[in-house]
């Protein structure tokens, strides 16, 4: 069954770098564009780039450029969202989820980011 | 990239239906037709309820339903049930590999 694994919580202080990762299993991983989605305390989700697991080409939110870096690992089907200067503004649950060109069909359980002094 | 308007919440008694609207511009919702929804629980990821519009993911009921109409796409669902008690997303492609989520509705069920 397809599942998307990610790491544990962080708390991080401001100006500092956090990476989140995202292990896939159950099925194909390059087959499959992989997003990041996060989710500050009580608000929306915001969509924040995606990955090809392919070819590592990569699209991101024009927010968040600069700033996040998206990679792939192929061979632990493994990718990592890295997000630099971090303030508090970007305390949230980042969610992976994996796109079939039907939508996001299967999320991570999503890893909370505390950033905080 | 704005995010896609939504009303704050909706509500409606068991087995009535309720719609949702996710307002965007012609450089999102009304250039493509690729809408997707979302629901989502308290403490839950989101799950896909809709995608490219008015398809429905299998296992998804069918009284979830989706539809365009310029710039505005909805979500309606019929003979509301208790466990349909949860915030939903409309989410669009917004061209240059780019997407762009709505600001979220609460569903309450009376």
């Amino acid at each position: 069954q397809v599942q998307l694994v990610q790491s544990g919580a962080e708390v991080k202080k401001p100006g500092a770098s956090v990476r989140v990762s995202c292990k896939a299993s159950g099925y194909t991983f390059t087959n499959y564009y992989l997003h990041w989605v996060r989710q500050a305390p009580g608000q929306g989700l915001e969509w924040m780039g995606f990955i090809n697991p392919s070819g590592g080409s990569t699209s991101y939110a024009q927010k968040f450029q600069g700033r996040v870096t998206m990679t792939r690992d192929t061979s632990t089907s493994t990718v990592y969202m890295d997000l630099s200067s971090l303030r508090s503004e970007d305390t949230a649950l980042y969610f992976c989820a994996r796109n079939s060109d039907s939508g996001l069909d299967f999320w991570g359980h999503g890893t909370l980011v505390t950033v905080s002094s | 990239q704005s995010a896609l308007t939504q009303p704050r919440s909706v509500s409606g008694s068991p087995g009535q239906s309720v719609t949702i609207s996710c307002t965007g511009t012609s450089s999102d919702i009304g250039g493509y037709s690729y809408v997707s929804w979302y629901q989502q629980h308290p403490g839950k990821a989101p799950k896909l309820m809709i995608y490219d519009v008015s398809k429905r993911p299998s296992g998804v009921p069918d009284r979830f339903s989706g539809s365009k109409s310029g710039n505005t796409a909805s979500l309606t669902i019929s003979g509301l049930q208790a466990e349909d008690e949860a915030d939903y997303y409309c989410c669009s492609y917004a061209g240059n590999y780019k997407y762009v989520f709505g600001t979220g509705t609460t569903v309450t069920v009376l």
